[in-house]
């Protein structure tokens, strides 16, 4: 049990679409940083949020946003999508410094 | 930022250590490593970090090397809920949570 928590589990879009992740952080976690899963792949770094602010990101291309409220949730906002973005979403907090990573069990988004 | 070289599969049997290798010969002085396992469907989970001395917690032991060019992650008495994929990953104040996990290594436990 890492606290961290995403919905929703499964996801289906069509090509073109706009979708939005949610994750709520353990309390106290003030950074929290988002990864794409492909299949077979590991966790690739899209970015991170601290106090609200984005301070990171992977290479990934603008249509890939985030925001992080005051209460440790955060969002993850993905414009125009395409097929390659079918993939595993994981949310993952942390305190300051450098704390263990702890991650959500992720959203796993279908593009057709 | 340093990366790891892991080997892509390892079997170990019941009962028995399970011991995995990663390679992180371009770690910086200030670069900690970190593994992670992620079972099928699940986020990963934290097992242990550490920067030069061996670790140990009720999950795992870290060794690494003098050098700290290479390190070994132990799984004392491995059961099949230990079959997973494990990351060994290079992490710094400077990569903050901007881990690179690569392709890990799957290890099966077998019966």
């Amino acid at each position: 049990e890492t606290g961290v928590t995403q919905s929703p589990t499964h996801l289906i879009k069509t090509r073109g679409q706009q979708v939005t992740l949610r994750c709520s952080s353990q309390s106290g976690h003030n950074t929290v940083s988002w990864y794409q899963q492909a299949l077979g792949q590991g966790p690739q770094f899209i970015f991170q949020y601290y106090r609200e602010e984005e301070n990171g990101r992977g290479n990934f291309p603008p249509r890939f946003s985030g925001l992080q409220f005051p209460n440790y949730s955060s969002e993850l906002n993905v414009n125009a999508l395409e097929l390659d973005d079918s993939a595993l979403y994981l949310c993952a907090s942390s305190g300051q410094g450098l704390p263990p990573l702890h991650f959500g069990n992720g959203t796993r988004l279908t593009v057709t | 930022d340093a990366k790891t070289t892991q080997p892509p599969s390892m079997d170990c049997a019941e009962g028995r250590a399970a011991n995995l290798p990663c390679n992180h010969s371009t770690i910086s002085g200030n670069e900690y490593v970190y593994w992670y396992r992620q079972i099928h469907s699940q986020g990963p989970q934290y097992i242990i970090h550490g920067l030069k001395n061996n670790e140990t917690n009720k999950m795992a032991s870290l060794i690494i090397t003098e050098d700290r060019k290479s390190s070994t992650l132990i799984l004392p008495h491995a059961t099949l809920r230990d079959t997973a994929v494990y990351y060994c990953i290079v992490r710094s104040l400077n990569t903050g949570n901007q881990f690179y996990f690569g392709t890990g290594t799957s290890l099966t436990v077998i019966p």
